[in-house]
């Protein structure tokens, strides 16, 4: 079965610094890779995803993320960040349905980025 | 991306009653997803929905508990019956349109 480890549970930056957020997957085919963001009081929002291709993928709100199979990493960044990134971030990994063309989502437990103004 | 609302967005319910949440979709979709993220914990995947068959249970939950409708494309509901506070949670459904997105969620709280 896949699983996802955050290692970091609480991140705290300054305004403008750059940020990373660590997640680590387990699966034992190409994975489906995603990352979510959950503001306070709010749904899931899709960042971005990984499925396929350039191992670089681009999100909305200025974030990247890097797919390194070797180290089974989808480590998350942004060179600069803002004030209302302050959410928790989780990872997920997707798993093929057999037969049904969709997958099962597997989520990290998730990391609390505060930001420091 | 499929626009997805819950209802209600929030109760608080008694002990040992029941609570229906909707899920409403703009779109067609095959699979629907229902989730609980019980506080400051992770999401765990409770069923999978198909529209004309019986829901799919992960470990853990129980048709008797958590029953699911899908009577449509566009629709389906989850109820959460007898509850204890341990039921407290936010509960969430998604659709899967190649990603799966999520709704706002429905912020449960028994007392």
């Amino acid at each position: 079965a896949q699983s996802v480890t955050q290692p970091d549970i609480h991140i705290t930056v300054s305004e403008g610094a750059s940020l990373e957020l660590r997640c680590n997957y387990s699966y034992g085919a190409t994975p489906y890779l995603f990352w979510y963001v959950q503001s306070p009081g709010q749904g899931l929002q899709l960042l971005l995803k990984y499925f396929s291709g350039d191992t670089l993928v681009q999100g909305i709100k200025g974030f990247e993320a890097e797919f390194k199979r070797s180290q089974s990493s989808f480590n998350l960044r942004k060179p600069s960040v803002h004030w209302s990134d302050a959410a928790e971030y989780f990872c997920a990994v997707g798993a093929t349905y057999s037969g049904a063309g969709s997958y099962q989502l597997t989520f990290g437990k998730g990391t609390k980025l505060s930001v420091i103004p | 991306s499929a626009v997805i609302s819950q209802k209600p967005s929030r109760d608080i319910c008694q002990r040992g009653t029941s609570l229906t949440i909707q899920c409403q979709v703009d779109s067609q979709v095959t699979m629907m997803f229902w989730y609980r993220q019980q506080p400051g914990q992770s999401l765990t995947l409770i069923a999978t929905a198909n529209q004309g068959s019986e829901a799919t249970y992960e470990s853990g939950f129980v048709i008797d508990k958590f029953p699911i409708s899908r009577p449509n494309l566009t629709f389906s509901t989850l109820t959460v019956s007898n509850m204890s506070p341990e039921d407290s949670s936010i509960y969430l459904c998604s659709v899967d349109e190649e990603t799966q997105y999520f709704g706002p969620g429905t912020r449960l709280l028994v007392l």
